[in-house]
């Protein structure tokens, strides 16, 4: 059964700093793995997207890694901003289907 | 062009009650699914429907009920609805284009008094 981590839960860092966010998953058979910002009380936005078969995606100041090896993705945020501030959630797909395995997400805090 | 939209927003429904929520996907999504987000629990996969078939189903009591129309737009629907219900209810749309990337909606926040 897949299970899907993110460790750590919280993560308090000054405005300017580069930061890494982590996601383990259990079963390295993934489809893909996607990241997600929530902000409070918002919904989900689609950060990035990356397919089993590449090894990162990067958008703007944000560069996701993917080692299905190993069971780990990494979301590296450059240069933090206030604006950074969000929980962001990772998640792999069951199978190849739609029905996605979340992990419970690193509440981020930039302070200024 | 126009995201994924969920309404209502909010609601308050008393426990017993039933309700429905409206999800409208991006134009050209063919599949929609939903989930549903408690501080306790996450986020759980509640259904997923494409081309007006449920596809998937989650884990969850008889109570919970979707469907899809045949422009896409669907519906979810909690009968009797308990305390455990309040939640965020997420719905994401999707291409189907082979990516697996989902788009979501700002959700339905519902609170069960």
């Amino acid at each position: 059964k897949q299970e899907v981590t993110q460790i750590p839960a919280a993560l308090s860092v000054p405005e300017g700093e580069n930061l890494v966010l982590n996601c383990s998953f259990t079963d390295s058979a993934i489809y893909n793995l996607q990241w997600f910002r929530q902000d409070p009380g918002k919904g989900l936005t689609s950060l990035l997207l990356i397919q089993s078969s590449q090894r990162e995606q990067t958008s703007g100041r944000l560069n996701a890694s993917l080692d299905k090896s190993s069971g780990r993705s990494t979301l590296y945020i450059a240069a933090s901003q206030p604006g950074d501030s969000a929980t962001y959630l990772c998640a792999v797909p069951m199978d190849s289907n739609y029905q996605l395995i979340w992990g419970a997400g690193t509440k981020l805090i930039i302070k200024p | 062009k126009a995201g994924v939209t969920q309404t209502p927003r909010y609601l308050i429904k008393t426990r017993g009650q039933q309700v429905t929520l409206s999800c409208s996907p991006i134009s050209g999504h063919r599949s929609v699914s939903w989930y549903q987000q408690t501080p306790g629990q996450g986020l759980q996969f509640l259904f997923e429907y494409f081309s007006e078939t449920q596809r998937n189903k989650g884990n969850f009591p008889g109570r919970f009920s979707g469907r899809q129309f045949s422009n896409s737009r669907s519906e979810m629907n909690v009968s009797t609805l308990e305390l455990g219900d309040s939640a965020l209810y997420l719905c994401a749309s999707s291409l189907f284009d082979g990516t697996g990337e989902l788009f979501f909606g700002e959700g339905s926040r519902l609170t069960v008094l």
